[in-house]
Formats: structure tokens, sequence, C-alpha cells
């Protein structure tokens, strides 16, 4: 479920501007992962992180595993039209196999 | 194309029916999730499936269940569906052989319930 405290829940942004989104936690993940769903679609991956600290870089997406290991963030430098959507931040924590947690998403929205 | 694919992609159905939801994982994945998101909301984690065994349970109903079949292929079942079924159901699948691991979704199924 939505253990993630994922903000902001919404941005409204003018295009070329930068986007900046987190997601925090009290557990400690083994790997952290961005996902990008437009309406009535699937999620689709953008980035995975799986070390602390690790910066990863996909075009105009920009993401960091938290050092911590409680928070990772999501930045888009020069936003395009087509950034408008909802992205969810997931972590897979550290103990139990396999579970996932998931941020409520934050929604982007571009304006010309 | 995330190679998760689930069939059929729009279900619609009246109060009370059975329904059976189907998924393939990417090639090479042992581990299915499945998910439910209804009307504006987050991803909501239904179940998981590793290798044909059932591996961890979220907020999944006693109506809901599902299965791994030996090909690797999943399929959630709703059984006595009521309007608030109606949402979008999402399955997702990795590896699941080390700590470190990656979920990759499928298109999903509208279910619609009337």
């Amino acid at each position: 479920g939505q253990q993630l405290n994922q903000s902001p829940q919404s941005m409204f942004i003018q295009e070329g501007e930068d986007v900046s989104m987190n997601c925090t936690s009290s557990s400690i993940f083994n790997t952290w992962l961005w996902y990008k769903q437009d309406p009535g679609e699937g999620p689709v991956l953008l980035i995975a992180l799986y070390k602390a600290g690790e910066l990863t870089s996909n075009g105009r997406l920009t993401a960091q595993f938290g050092i911590t290991r409680k928070d990772s963030f999501l930045n888009i430098s020069a936003s395009i039209p087509s950034d408008v959507g909802i992205y969810f931040c997931a972590g897979q924590l550290l103990v139990g196999w396999g579970k996932f947690q998931f941020g409520a998403g934050t929604q982007v929205v571009v304006t010309p | 194309d995330s190679g998760v694919t689930q069939t059929p992609k729009h279900l619609i159905t009246a109060t009370g029916q059975r329904v059976t939801l189907r998924c393939s994982p990417r090639s090479g994945d042992l581990s299915v999730y499945w998910y439910q998101q209804s009307l504006d909301q987050g991803l909501q984690f239904l179940i998981q499936y590793y290798n044909g065994e059932e591996r961890a349970k979220g907020n999944i109903l006693e109506r809901f269940s599902a299965q791994q079949f030996p090909d690797l292929h999943s399929e959630l079942n709703l059984s006595s569906l009521e309007l608030g079924d109606s949402a979008l159901y999402f399955c997702a699948s990795s590896v699941a052989a080390g700590r470190t691991d990656t979920q990759y979704f499928g298109p999903g199924t509208r279910l619609t319930v009337l």
C-alpha cells in the first residue's frame, strides 16, 4: 500500500521550468524506483536506484537514492508538455522479501 | 513496451458476477504482483507470487483470489463483484532473485462493474 510520503501532491509549472519531487519514509530501502503514469495506462519505469547515494540520469530526468536509505528525489529539467502525468516513487524494503511500498504520486501539469 | 502483458484490456460486467484477469510476466521474471488502482487513487498492492507460490499479501479482499501457474502466468479472480470493485488492475513482474529488484508494469485491465 501507499506508505511512502511523496510530495508535492501536484505541480503546475510552465514549459522550460525544472521540477523536483521527493519521497520519504521512516523505513530503510534497498531499491528506489521512479515511474510515470499517463491516464488509463500502466506505470512506466523511469529510473531505478540500487545503492545509497546513487545519482542516476535518464535524459532530462535525474534521481538520487538518499544517503540514509530512507528517501529519494526525482528532478525533471527543462520541462516539456509531454512531461505531463503522474509520477510515482516505489521503495523496496530492506526487510521483507520483495515488499514494495508506493508513494501516492505527484501530478505534474505543464503549461506552454 | 514493458514486456508484461495483460488481458483483457477492458472488462464490463454486472454486480454479483465473477471475472478472471490474466497476466503474463516478462521473460525470465519469476515474480508477479497484482495491484488495484481506483479512480484518482494510487496503487494498492493486492498480492505477490513467486515461482508459483504466494509470497506476500496486501489489501486483498476475500472475494478476490489469485494464482501463478507453472508457466509463470498469473490469474486474478474477482467474484461477487460490487460497484466499488470498478478500477484499473495492474500486474507487474520482477526477477525477485536478489535483495534488489525492479518491477515492470503491464498496461492494465480496466474493470467496470455496472
